[in-house]
């Protein structure tokens, strides 16, 4: 079956930095999908990528769709305390269910 | 507008019995996925279910099924549990069948023992 491989696995940052994460997979997605994940809570939708070399901004997050379409990346600049928590990179099976293959995600720290 | 939600949220079962998680849809939404989280993991697709039909399967084995009900939620019934049973249970929610925008309730942690 389809891998999501993220990295780095965790990340320690100062506040105000600028973060950098990637996700990279065995098998072609049409759809990337970036989510974070607070601790007890739902993973929330950050950003939806649908064309390979496509970049996309939300607010201070910005992602790639890579052009191979089995990578993708997430930026975040600037971070604040609330950046903290798990980042998750998805790929969407378009050929069932449209059923989402989760990456092993990054756990991101960042220091006051 | 309510968003999705889930109960009971903690469970503890031993080795062997029968669990139901339980899944209310955001509203508007006919279309509610279930995932399985292991600690430390990114969550695993279980099913899908689509105007009250399996709509799509993951690699799960049979002793994992679902209901929808007419009011679109759901329910995902284990039976036989085992020890790597234990894990966050999420259910997602989307508008229609075949969109990639799915909303997370905040799971059901079951701990099997």
């Amino acid at each position: 079956g389809q891998q999501l491989n993220q990295s780095p696995q965790s990340m320690f940052i100062q506040e105000g930095e600028d973060v950098s994460m990637n996700c990279t997979s065995s098998s072609i997605f049409n759809t990337w999908l970036w989510y974070k994940q607070d601790p007890g809570e739902g993973p929330v939708l950050l950003i939806a990528l649908y064309k390979a070399g496509e970049l996309t901004s939300n607010g201070r997050l910005t992602a790639q769709f890579g052009i191979t379409r089995k990578d993708s990346f997430l930026n975040i600049s600037a971070s604040i305390p609330s950046d903290v928590g798990i980042y998750f990179c998805a790929g969407v099976d378009q050929t069932g269910a449209n059923n989402l293959f989760f990456g092993t995600g990054t756990r991101l720290t960042v220091i006051p | 507008e309510t968003g999705v939600t889930q109960s009971p949220t903690h469970l503890i079962k031993t080795r062997g019995q029968q669990v139901t998680l339980r899944c209310s849809s955001q509203s508007g939404h006919n279309t509610v996925s279930w995932y399985q989280q292991a600690l430390g993991q990114g969550p695993q697709f279980i099913f899908q279910y689509y105007r009250e039909e399996e709509n799509g399967r993951g690699n799960f084995p049979p002793r994992f099924s679902g209901l929808q009900f007419p009011n679109y939620s759901s329910e995902l019934n284990v039976n036989a549990l085992e020890l790597d049973d234990s894990a966050l249970y999420l259910c997602a929610s989307s508008q229609r069948q075949g969109t990639d925008t799915q909303y997370f309730g905040p799971g059901t942690r079951l701990t099997v023992l």
